[in-house]
């Protein structure tokens, strides 16, 4: 069965520091991997996917993951930190075949940035 | 604006009232979803659609119902509300099989 496993429930991090939210997938065929991100009482928004084409995938503000089919990762990385980028990050995965319509989430990291 | 739409936002219903949650993409988008959020859960999917008339469950499909008539609404039923149905709800639609989902602002529901 396909799964979604995020190390960290919350990940705290100063302004300007390194930013590094884990995901790990299992998954019997190869899939697609997305990341959102979920600002308070709002929706969830595409930061970036991941469909194959390359292993390096950048997103939108600044983020960008990283495919590892050996360490079965898809970790979002951020060089710097902002306090805008305080939010709920959650890594998900769509699988090639089967059913395709079924998009299965991690339980998602909090990021708080601190001053 | 490309967008998904749902109503309401926020819902207090009382158990088992019968209710609709409406859903509408103006995307011409073949996929569409639910899902419920629920703090330490994450989101968990409720049922998927893969076209009109095409459906199919999610992970925690129990008490809910969907129809897909037409390729842009995708309501989300609950003949018999309980209170372990309250939750967060995101209507959500994807062009293809290799897209992420674009999601709705949510509808806050609380069953009493």
């Amino acid at each position: 069965a396909q799964s979604v496993t995020q190390l960290g429930s919350h990940v705290s991090v100063s302004e300007g520091a390194l930013v590094l939210l884990r995901c790990n997938y299992s998954s019997s065929v190869p899939p697609y991997l997305f990341w959102y991100v979920q600002y308070p009482n709002q929706g969830l928004q595409l930061l970036l996917k991941y469909t194959s084409a390359a292993t390096l995938v950048k997103g939108i503000n600044g983020f960008e993951a990283e495919f590892k089919k050996s360490e079965t990762s898809f970790h979002l990385t951020k060089p710097s930190a902002h306090m805008s980028d305080a939010a709920e990050y959650f890594c998900a995965l769509k699988n090639y075949g089967g059913s395709q319509g079924n998009l299965i989430f991690g339980k998602g990291t909090k990021l708080s940035v601190k001053p | 604006e490309a967008q998904v739409t749902q109503n309401p936002r926020y819902l207090i219903t009382v158990t088992g009232k019968k209710l609709t949650v409406t859903c509408s993409q103006n995307m011409n988008h073949e996929y569409m979803s639910w899902y419920r959020q629920d703090p330490g859960l994450g989101l968990r999917q409720i049922y998927y659609s893969m076209n009109v008339e095409v459906t199919d469950k999610g992970d925690v499909p129990e008490g809910y119902k969907v129809s897909r008539k037409e390729k842009r609404n995708f309501p989300l039923i609950l003949e018999s509300p309980s209170p372990n149905q309250t939750s967060l709800y995101f209507c959500a639609s994807s062009l293809n099989r290799g897209d992420g989902y674009t999601f709705g602002s949510g509808t806050r529901l609380t069953v009493v």
